[in-house]
């Protein structure tokens, strides 16, 4: 079935520090793909997508390309701040499969310091 | 703010009890999603409404029922809790079925003692 899977962490970071939070996945069919975040004591947010192979999404500073040659997309932030950190979230959904559902990494949380 | 509300925010209860989690979708999302988070098992989906009806269903066990109602809010029933029960619970509403952009409520955090 269909997987994503992360870079463990905890990241810790100092700020303005480049941001690098690997993703890779294996689907049947031809997904999209999602990075969502998870403030302290919050939902999660959708933070960028992308739905066909070389999409750049992009929102806030960060990005993420779509690479089907690789099976990733690698999110990544050239200056992060204190406010970035959060639990990011890799996921997938193959909707040509007929199955909307969201498959997630296990998470990778992030810690900026000052 | 999603627009996805879920209620309650917390609850506790004991094993063998029955509870029922309620979300709202945000306005004109037809399509509503449970997940459940919890530290073992990570981010799950377990079922699926559109429109009032079921749509797909994943690792729910059969303790736990879902339903959506003609005004579009859906609960989430889990009985003969077990500790291992305890997790949070996410809604997510979309406007459709198929490629769209899910939106997540805040959760319900239930523990089970």
């Amino acid at each position: 079935g269909d997987s994503v899977t992360q870079m463990e962490g905890p990241v810790t970071l100092s700020e303005e520090a480049f941001l690098t939070i690997n993703c890779t996945y294996t689907a049947t069919g031809y997904p999209s793909l999602f990075w969502y975040v998870q403030y302290p004591g919050e939902g999660l947010q959708l933070l960028l997508k992308a739905t066909k192979a070389d999409d750049k999404g992009s929102n806030k500073g960060f990005e993420a390309t779509y690479r089907k040659e690789t099976t990733s997309f690698h999110l990544e932030k050239g200056s992060v701040q204190v406010s970035d950190s959060a639990v990011y979230f890799c996921a997938l959904s193959d909707f040509r499969q007929g199955n909307e559902k969201l498959t997630f990494g296990t998470g990778t949380r992030l810690t900026i310091i000052p | 703010d999603s627009g996805v509300t879920q209620t309650p925010k917390h609850l506790i209860t004991a094993t063998g009890q029955r509870v029922t989690l309620r979300c709202s979708p945000r306005s004109g999302d037809l399509s509503v999603y449970w997940y459940q988070q919890s530290l073992d098992q990570g981010l799950q989906f377990l079922i699926q409404y559109y429109n009032g009806e079921e749509r797909a269903k994943g690792n729910i066990l059969e303790r736990f029922s879902a339903q959506q109602f003609p005004d579009l809010h859906s609960e989430l029933n889990l009985s003969s809790l077990e500790l291992g029960d305890s997790a949070l619970y996410f809604c997510a509403s979309s406007v459709r079925q198929g490629r769209e952009t899910q939106y997540f409520g805040p959760g319900t955090r239930l523990l089970v003692l």
